[in-house]
């Protein structure tokens, strides 16, 4: 069975902290992906990795950064948190067998900055 | 940026009757197209992919693609109380498996 395990569930961080969300995949998956998912306006991809030290910005990078030092683990940083990035985060690594991609999601960490 | 739009609902439908659900992306060279479901508190998992104009059904789920006027279609057959979550649209980038997902509609099956 196809895994994607985020380290935390819940977090609760304050203002300024540097937090890490960990995500491991046991898949052998070159592409790895963080979101962040809010009301009413979805998923929204903040950066994404498609092979060991490589990354590129998703949409809404500001304030985050990420590191992929061995193929099956991909972290997101924020460097010092703030209340607006109180959110669900999900990871997620896709797969594309005969033409059909599928992406697959962590379990989810929703981190709450006081 | 490419953008996916759809209706945010929520949309009630009575159990046994069919579920629609509409999608509109803005990049008209996009390829690639899917549906997630997400229960409330869990992950979106896939439940139907489409490439091609036209058509593709799995069990009660059909899926629709038209790229001339850039919309993918859900319709959902003999509605269950089971099929109550957020549906999601994604589009897929040309051959990187980046998704870009539209805001979800939420469906509620009324037994």
């Amino acid at each position: 069975d196809v895994k994607v395990t985020q380290s935390s569930r819940y977090l609760v961080k304050r203002t300024g902290e540097k937090v890490f969300l960990e995500c491991v995949q046991d898949m052998d998956h070159e592409n790895m992906f963080w979101y962040r998912q809010d009301p009413g306006l979805g998923l929204r991809l903040i950066y994404f990795s498609y092979d060991v030290k490589m990354k590129e910005k998703g949409d809404i990078p500001e304030g985050y950064s990420v590191s992929r030092e061995k193929k099956e683990r991909f972290s997101l940083i924020l460097e010092s948190a703030s209340t607006n990035q109180t959110s669900m985060y999900l990871c997620a690594s896709p797969q594309t067998r005969t033409g059909s991609t599928e992406a697959f999601f962590g379990q989810g960490t929703r981190l709450t900055v006081v | 940026q490419k953008e996916v739009e759809q209706n945010s609902g929520p949309l009630s439908v009575p159990e046994g009757a069919i579920a629609s659900l509409n999608c509109t992306y803005s990049d008209r060279g996009s390829q690639s197209f899917f549906w997630y479901r997400q229960y409330s508190g869990k992950s979106p998992e896939l439940i139907m992919s489409i490439y091609s104009n036209g058509d593709k059904e799995d069990g009660r789920f059909t899926a629709q693609l038209n790229k001339a006027s850039q919309y993918v279609s859900l319709l959902i057959r003999d509605s269950q109380p089971s099929d109550s979550a957020t549906y999601l649209c994604a589009v897929e980038d040309f051959g990187n498996e980046k998704l870009t997902f539209g805001t979800g509609t939420r469906l509620t099956i009324i037994p």
